[in-house]
């Protein structure tokens, strides 16, 4: 139980252009998800915090405009980076946290690695 | 602002060696979990801590959380070259996780 999947996987698109990326729970609903995103040989840095049917939360920081949650039901959140440039080439992994998570734990996505040329 | 501060963040030794990751912290939290994580994938959890005190076990790797809940400890005893990766510590803060820089450990044959 508590599988979280993302699409794609990767992706390389072309500066200026927008790309989604969907994190989706698979057998248990949450109520909350996370976007984290992983630079090389780093740690991870929570970007925001999405409420089903909510605006989320972004860390301080973390451009809101630039990149936009959706979470519109209790198994899928998207995060869009739009008008990307190559600085935002990263590793972007998402978490959820559901109703039955116990101690608070979040289940983390196989990340996404997204590649700007 | 709730900051965890891991070490040693590189870590290479030699297959069979004994060796211990730290997580430590000013602040207390609800939790400790500690994640595995391999190149290209998400972190997997391995351990959740709750209790000040606790140790628990998973097979050759021993976790321990502090008796004040502000720091743990990661114990991986006879180091083989699959537990190569990068181990993370997270504290429960109040609405997120708080996580440490990461522990590149890698086990040579």
């Amino acid at each position: 139980g508590a599988v979280v999947s993302q699409h794609p996987s990767w992706v390389i698109c072309k500066s200026g252009t927008s790309v989604k990326i969907e994190c989706r729970s698979l057998d248990f609903q949450a109520t909350t998800m996370f976007w984290y995103r992983q630079f090389p040989k780093q740690s991870l840095m929570l970007m925001a915090t999405s409420n089903e049917g909510s605006k989320a939360t972004y860390e301080q920081g973390v451009e809101k405009d630039k990149f936009l949650i959706n979470h519109a039901s209790l198994t899928l959140s998207t995060l869009t980076v739009t008008s990307a440039h190559p600085e935002d080439s990263s590793f972007y992994i998402c978490s959820a946290h559901g109703r039955t998570s116990g101690n608070n734990e979040q289940f983390f996505g196989p990340g996404t690695r997204l590649t700007v040329l | 602002t709730q900051l965890l501060e891991q070490s040693p963040q590189f870590l290479s030794i030699q297959e069979g060696e004994n060796l211990t990751v730290y997580c430590n912290s000013s602040s207390v939290f609800s939790s400790l979990q500690w994640y595995r994580q391999e190149p290209g994938e998400g972190p997997v959890l391995l351990v959740t801590v709750v209790t000040g005190g606790e140790v628990k076990k998973l097979k050759r790797l021993t976790f321990q959380f502090g008796d004040a809940r502000k720091d743990s400890s990661l114990h991986i005893t006879a180091a083989q070259p699959g537990d190569t990766g990068l181990y993370l510590c997270a504290g429960q803060g109040a609405q997120k996780l708080v996580f440490g820089q990461g522990t590149r450990l890698t086990i040579n044959p």
